[in-house]
């Protein structure tokens, strides 16, 4: 019963190069969220998924790329990381909804661009 | 546009004391819902409460109880007895359905710190 997983739960990488922080579950839920989590920010959505191959942009997209192709999986990526998305990151899922339904959250990723 | 407020950026207190947690919303929306959620030291944020915009009943579970107030768009917080165990920081956050879009915004949290 491994619910939400998040891999790698911690990167190190530079400038410049392409990353993917993926996001994975078993509860066969329809929507999937990407946040990012910074001091003075909160929580801010990046990218949501109602249903596989169906994505939309949150408040804060640019500079991310989601694909959804099958249920469980619904990676982020980085396409050239810049310092100022360090940050620690959080896939969520949402039984039906994610309007009227609580989300469930993975344990984040940390991730670092020097 | 959607906006959450927890004007508190962080409270102590002493075990068993206790404490509110503040969270003011705007929306022009009439249907909404309102969430609170827990992130504990370990860092995975943990769903605590739903209330709908048409459902002002507050709610007590255990310690926690929530006070929905339409008329001062607020959504406060209680824990009474507070516990160590409580200690995190704690997300308020509203969700709306703009067109076909979704929108879900968070306050900054709380951090609540309870001491032995």
């Amino acid at each position: 019963d491994a619910g939400i997983t998040q891999s790698p739960r911690y990167k190190i990488t530079e400038t410049g190069r392409q990353v993917t922080l993926m996001c994975h579950q078993t509860w066969s839920h329809s929507y999937m969220f990407w946040y990012r989590q910074d001091l003075g920010h909160g929580l801010r959505l990046i990218y949501y998924s109602a249903a596989a191959d169906i994505t939309d942009k949150g408040e804060v997209p640019d500079g991310y790329v989601v694909s959804r192709s099958k249920t469980e999986n619904f990676p982020l990526t980085l396409e050239s990381a810049t310092r100022s998305q360090t940050s620690v990151y959080f896939c969520a899922s949402s039984l039906t909804s994610g309007f009227s339904y609580e989300q469930y959250f993975g344990p984040g990723t940390r991730l670092t661009v020097t | 546009a959607q906006k959450v407020t927890q004007a508190q950026t962080e409270i102590s207190v002493v075990e068993k004391e206790d404490v509110t947690l503040d969270c003011v919303y705007e929306t022009r929306d009439t249907t909404y819902y309102l969430f609170w959620y827990k992130q504990p030291p370990s860092g995975e944020l943990v769903f605590l409460i739903r209330r709908n915009s048409f459902d002002e009943q507050n709610e007590i579970s255990g310690r926690y109880s929530w006070n929905f107030q339409k008329s001062t768009s607020s959504f406060n917080f209680t824990i009474t007895a507070s516990q160590v165990v409580d200690s995190a920081v704690y997300f308020c956050a509203l969700s709306v359905r703009g067109g076909s879009n979704y929108k879900l915004t968070f306050g900054k949290g709380t951090l609540l710190t309870v001491n032995p």
